[in-house]
């Protein structure tokens, strides 16, 4: 167990709808990352948050939005859903925000668009 | 075009057998991490590497960062069934804490 928890576990839903993904980090870690992996990509880095703030965007869709809260959980938000967007969506944190600070990955949220 | 190659693709071996995991890549990175990933699990950190030429040993494996920071290699002395899994590098770049990852190499361990 990596102390990083994601809800829901599976999502399954049509085309167009919206989603939200939830990720709590590690106790006391402040930075959070969401990657998406799907099967002809493997892993690709969408955004990270850092103490609330977004601190880095990678391939990240403008459908696709994220925030961090107060208590450092973290949500991304997936609009207008396309079948090509079904894909396990992970969650990662750490300490800090520097490289080489260790990340550690929750279990996944399995997408799927109908 | 992917900045972190992974080679083998696949790997299937029989126990007991040594085996080399490959991780290249043109770029420079400041930090490189491998992982092990199970079917429908998130991955799982083996070990973090930050120096040119470091070795790192974690019971049966042995990770070596490259000394010009570009490469890595996962070598499995007399690998089991439960070494089987997906084995992920990412490395970070600059100062930035975000990972690119390779696109695995999937091992199984037969009995």
């Amino acid at each position: 167990d990596s102390g990083v928890t994601q809800t829901p576990k599976h999502l399954i839903t049509a085309t167009g709808q919206r989603v939200t993904l939830r990720c709590s980090p590690r106790s006391g870690d402040l930075s959070v990352y969401w990657y998406q992996q799907s099967l002809d990509q493997g892993l690709q880095f969408l955004i990270q948050y850092y103490n609330g703030e977004e601190r880095a965007k990678g391939n990240i869709l403008e459908r696709f939005s994220a925030q961090q809260f107060p208590d450092l959980h973290s949500e991304l938000n997936l609009s207008s859903l396309e079948l090509g967007d079904s894909a396990l969506y992970f969650c990662a944190s750490s300490a800090k925000s520097t490289s080489g600070d260790e990340q550690f990955f929750g279990p996944g949220t399995r997408l799927t668009v109908l | 075009t992917q900045l972190l190659e992974q080679s083998p693709q696949f790997l299937s071996i029989q126990e007991g057998e040594n085996l080399t995991v490959y991780c290249n890549s043109s770029s420079v990175f400041s930090s490189l991490q491998w992982y092990r990933q199970e079917p429908g699990e998130g991955p799982v950190l083996l070990v973090t590497v930050v120096t040119g030429g470091e070795v790192k040993k974690l019971k049966r494996l042995t990770f070596q960062f490259g000394d010009a920071r570009k490469d890595s290699s996962l070598h499995i002395t007399a690998a089991q069934p439960g070494d089987t899994g997906l084995y992920l590098c990412a490395g970070a770049r600059g100062s930035q804490g975000n990972l690119i990852f390779g696109k695995g190499t999937k091992l199984s361990v037969k009995p």
